[in-house]
C-alpha cells in the first residue's frame, strides 16, 4: 500500500477554515484516499473518501490533486470540538488493510 | 442504535496471564479488526476477519490470538507471550469488499500491574 505524508501539528483559528495536507506521491490507481479522525481516548471517526474526484460531506470537503499524489482535507469553519488527530490513509479497493500513519495534531484555538 | 461495542474499557492484566477483550457489532459487517494503538503513535493492525471461522494475521500478530465463531463477535487474547502489551486496542468492522469505511469502536485501555 502507497505511504502518507502530514505534518505532525497544525493551529487553526476558531471560525476560519482548517486545511489538512497529505502527501501520497506513491499511490496507485486503485487505491483510495480516506480521511479519519480521532480525539483523545476514543476510536477513530471517518471522515471522508475518495478516488480522484473531489468529494464534499457535511464534515468536510476532500481536494484531490488531479496526479492523485496529493490531498487536502478542508474543515470549512473549525470548532474547538475538531481538535482531534486527523489520519490520511491510502487503501486499495476491495482490500480491507487500512495503514495508519502518525496523522496531523490539529489545535483549534479560540 | 447500530454500532461496536467494546467491553471492558480498560483491563489490568497481571504478569504470565492471558486476557480476553471483547469486541461485538450489531451492524452486519462481514469483516472485523483488531488494532493497537501505543501513545502517541497510529495504529497497527493486530489480526483481522474477512468471514466467520477465517481469520489472518496483520503486522504485528505475535502474542495474541483471535476466533471468529459468530458474525457479530471477534475477541482478541492477549497472551503471557505479549511481553509488552500495554496499549490502546481498538476494534473495528466494515463491510466486506467494498469501498465504505471501517467502523471503530471506543477501545479498551489495557495495562500491566
Amino acid at each position: 500500500d502507497a505511504k502518507t505524508t502530514q505534518p505532525t501539528s497544525m493551529d487553526c483559528a476558531e471560525g476560519r477554515a482548517a486545511n489538512l495536507p497529505c502527501n501520497h506521491s506513491t499511490i496507485s490507481g486503485n487505491e483510495y484516499v480516506y480521511w479519519y479522525r480521532q480525539i483523545h481516548s476514543q476510536g477513530p471517526q471517518y471522515i471522508i473518501h475518495g478516488l480522484k474526484n473531489n468529494e464534499t460531506n457535511e464534515m468536510a470537503s476532500l481536494i484531490i490533486t488531479e496526479d492523485r499524489k496529493s490531498s487536502t482535507l478542508i474543515l470549512p469553519h473549525a470548532t474547538l470540538r475538531d481538535t482531534a488527530v486527523y489520519y490520511c490513509i491510502v487503501r486499495v479497493y476491495n482490500f480491507n488493510k487500512f495503514y495508519f500513519g502518525s496523522g496531523t495534531k490539529l489545535n483549534v484555538k479560540p | 442504535d447500530g454500532g461496536i461495542t467494546q467491553s471492558p474499557k480498560y483491563l489490568f492484566r497481571k504478569e504470565g496471564q492471558n486476557v480476553t477483550l471483547s469486541c461485538e457489532q450489531n451492524l452486519n459487517h462481514d469483516a472485523m479488526y483488531w488494532y493497537r494503538q501505543d501513545p502517541g503513535q497510529g495504529l497497527r493492525l493486530i489480526y483481522y476477519s474477512q468471514i466467520v471461522n477465517d481469520f489472518q494475521k496483520g503486522d504485528i500478530a505475535e502474542g495474541y490470538s483471535v476466533s471468529r465463531e459468530k458474525k457479530e463477535s471477534f475477541p482478541l487474547t492477549v497472551t503471557s507471550a505479549q511481553k509488552n502489551p500495554t496499549a490502546f486496542y481498538l476494534c473495528a468492522s466494515s463491510i466486506e469488499g467494498e469501498v465504505g469505511p471501517q467502523h471503530f469502536g471506543d477501545g479498551t485501555r489495557l495495562s500491566i500491574l
